[in-house]
């Protein structure tokens, strides 16, 4: 059974960082690209970042480039994404999804994890 | 980017209802077109991929369709579990895009 979990929201002040983790089981890690996907109160689903399989692609929106880093530790099965110089439009529920990358939609995904930029 | 404009936002139908959402892309996505489920509180589920692929373990009530860049998602028989908000997607080109989302209410 595929499962995802997110871990690493909380509440920071705009200008801070923080660090999301996605612990991955039930398929092979390395052979699958992975996503963040975000929901912010009141709006729609919005695509944050993709990597490939190897980790050797990424891809971001717009919104977080520059700001955003998505990476992976496929000896450990987890996603991050380090996230800096946050702003109050960067609050949101934060999914992992696998898929997003080589023409794949998100088959599978997380619970989310909450972070709210907030002074 | 590619822009994905869904009609409508939300709407009120009883269960038994045929209800259908629509999805229009901005520029061709050939047939890289996804729907999804969400319900409060809940992660989005996968619905349908390739504008008209069924995602393993969905009730086949769940049908898509697509015609140049317009797509659609129907919904043959509503149930009381399907009332939810529902999204289109476009994974042809980078940055991904999703639709605005539909919500389908109880009447």
């Amino acid at each position: 059974e595929v499962q995802l979990l997110e871990s690493g929201g909380g509440l920071v002040q705009p200008g801070g960082s923080l660090r999301l983790s996605c612990a991955a089981s039930g398929f092979t890690f390395s052979n699958y690209a992975m996503s963040w996907v975000r929901l912010a109160p009141g709006k729609g689903l919005e695509w944050v970042s993709a990597i490939s399989g190897t980790g050797g692609s990424t891809y971001y929106a717009d919104s977080v480039k520059g700001r955003f880093t998505i990476s992976r530790d496929n000896s450990r099965n987890t996603l991050y994404l380090q996230m800096n110089s946050l702003r109050a439009e960067d609050t949101a529920l934060y999914y992992c999804a696998k898929g997003g990358a080589d023409h794949t939609p998100f088959d599978y995904w997380g619970q989310g994890t909450l972070v709210s930029v907030s002074s | 980017a590619i822009r994905m404009t869904q009609s409508p936002s939300s709407f009120s139908a009883s269960t038994g209802d045929r209800v259908t959402i629509t999805c229009r892309a901005s520029q061709g996505i050939s047939s890289y077109l996804a729907w999804y489920q969400q319900k409060p509180g809940k992660a989005p589920n996968l619905l349908i991929y390739a504008a008209s692929t069924l995602q393993s373990g969905v009730p086949s009530r769940f049908s898509g369709s697509a015609s140049g860049t317009d797509f659609t998602l129907t919904i043959s028989y509503l149930q009381s579990e399907d009332f939810a908000t529902y999204y289109c997607q476009q994974y042809y080109i980078y940055p991904l895009t999703f639709g605005g989302g539909t919500k389908v209410e109880i009447k």
